[in-house]
């Protein structure tokens, strides 16, 4: 069975400052696609930042970066000069080829961006 | 300007009811989805269809129907049979496999 794990509820960073949050997964694919989606208050998803997992080179979207270990099965994303409209739940979601692009979710981090 | 519309955003229900969630989106998709999503989880499938007349249970398709009669349509019904309907939920369309998918602002379903 394929899983998507956050191991992180909560977390919270100063303004300005650097953040990463974590996510690992479990599966046995080797064509696949890793995601994270951006929650805030409005209840909006937003994707921030999409990964191939044939790709070796991270992917980085502005701020947004993430860290694709695939031999540990692992995707974090890094937030850099934190902002108050970072305020948000993030989701890390993944899918594989075959999949008809279904999208199985972790459970959320919840991110606070203090001023 | 292109994107996936949601409504009601909220929706109170009364035991015994089915209500129906629309979802319509002007993005060309073929593939659509519905999501649950509770406090504390991540979303959790419910239905999708790949294409018109065609759908197919998701994770957690008990007490749910949906039916996808034209592309830009995909309706669902929480029937009485769900005995836990109070949740948010989230219509997604993508082009399929492994594009990115587009979300809606979503509806909050409550039962009264």
């Amino acid at each position: 069975a394929q899983t998507v794990t956050q191991s992180q509820p909560e977390m919270s960073v100063q303004e300005a400052e650097t953040v990463t949050l974590s996510c690992t997964y479990d599966t046995s694919e080797n064509n696949y696609y890793l995601f994270w989606y951006k929650q805030p208050p409005s209840r909006q998803m937003i994707l921030v930042i999409r990964q191939e997992a044939y790709k070796q080179q991270n992917a980085t979207e502005n701020r947004f970066s993430v860290n694709f270990q695939k031999a540990a099965k692992s995707f974090s994303l890094k937030i850099s000069d934190s902002q108050l409209g970072d305020t948000a739940m993030y989701f890390c979601a993944f899918t594989f080829s075959g999949n008809t692009g279904k999208l199985i979710f972790g459970q959320g981090t919840t991110l606070q961006v203090k001023p | 300007d292109g994107g996936i519309t949601q409504s009601p955003k909220y929706l109170f229900r009364k035991e015994g009811q089915n209500v129906t969630l629309s979802c319509e989106q002007n993005l060309n998709h073929d593939a659509m989805y519905w999501y649950r999503q509770d406090p504390g989880q991540g979303l959790r499938l419910i239905y999708y269809s790949q294409i018109v007349n065609d759908f197919q249970k998701g994770d957690i398709a008990e007490g749910y129907s949906v039916s996808r009669e034209k592309k830009e349509s995909f309706p669902l019904t929480v029937t009485s049979a769900q005995k836990n309907p109070t949740a948010f939920y989230l219509c997604a369309s993508s082009m399929g496999d492994n594009r990115k998918a587009f979300f809606g602002q979503g509806t909050r379903l409550t039962v009264v």
